[in-house]
């Protein structure tokens, strides 16, 4: 089944101590990219990456970094996390880019106290 | 990327058409029209989308007005199952960069 999985779906964890979530697809995509989404705010891109090796800033990249790899992976890394990144994150993928439809995870939410 | 407005909120009753419109009368000639939803918490999905052409898939239609100024998305017999938002984006369809999603319209499906 073509899916997008993310790890873990839920997580509470405390200022400062660095965390990883992990995003993979099985489709062979070569976009991917990362959200949050926050009540009144919508679904911002945090990062995006083209291709392996290729990553971009979106809207809200500060506090946050990535990596790719692998086609297949693109963990979203918070080196020291902040409560101000309490959120609910989801990871898509799509064939190229975003111009063709997004596949998205279940999503992430993050508690950081 | 142009700029869309949609309504907040709407209501539908089961089995009866849902149009939910979206303005987005900056938009350029060579940018598309998309639509995702999202039920409750999950993640978005992607419904439908077109360029000046009226598009039809197994999930919805989108008629786009001759102008490009509009469009609607339409549902042709909403369920519960359809309450969710509705995300109208208006894009360059080239590879890469960024997708930006508004406030979407929150449509709740009645019975």
């Amino acid at each position: 089944e073509a899916q997008v999985t993310q790890n873990p779906r839920y997580l509470i964890t405390v200022t400062g101590k660095k965390l990883t979530v992990t995003c993979s697809q099985n489709m062979n995509h070569e976009y991917m990219s990362w959200y949050r989404q926050d009540p009144g705010l919508g679904l911002r891109q945090i990062y995006y990456s083209m291709n392996v090796e290729v990553t971009d800033k979106g809207d809200v990249p500060e506090g946050y970094k990535v990596s790719r790899k692998e086609k297949r992976n693109f963990p979203l890394i918070l080196e020291s996390p902040s409560p101000n990144q309490t959120s609910l994150y989801f990871c898509a993928s799509s064939l190229q880019g975003t111009y063709q439809p997004q596949h998205f995870g279940d999503g992430t939410r993050l508690s950081i106290l | 990327d142009a700029k869309t407005t949609q309504p907040p909120s709407m209501d539908c009753a089961e089995g009866r058409a849902a149009n939910l419109p979206c303005n987005h009368s900056t938009i350029s000639g060579n940018e598309y029209v998309y639509w995702y939803r999202q039920i409750h918490s999950q993640g978005p999905q992607y419904i439908i989308h077109g360029l000046k052409n009226n598009e039809t898939n197994e999930m919805a239609s989108l008629i786009i007005t001759e102008d490009r100024k509009s469009s609607t998305l339409i549902l042709p017999h909403a369920t519960l199952r359809d309450t969710a938002v509705y995300y109208c984006i208006v894009r360059v369809n080239n590879a890469g960069n960024m997708l930006t999603f508004g406030g979407g319209t929150r449509l709740m499906v009645k019975p």
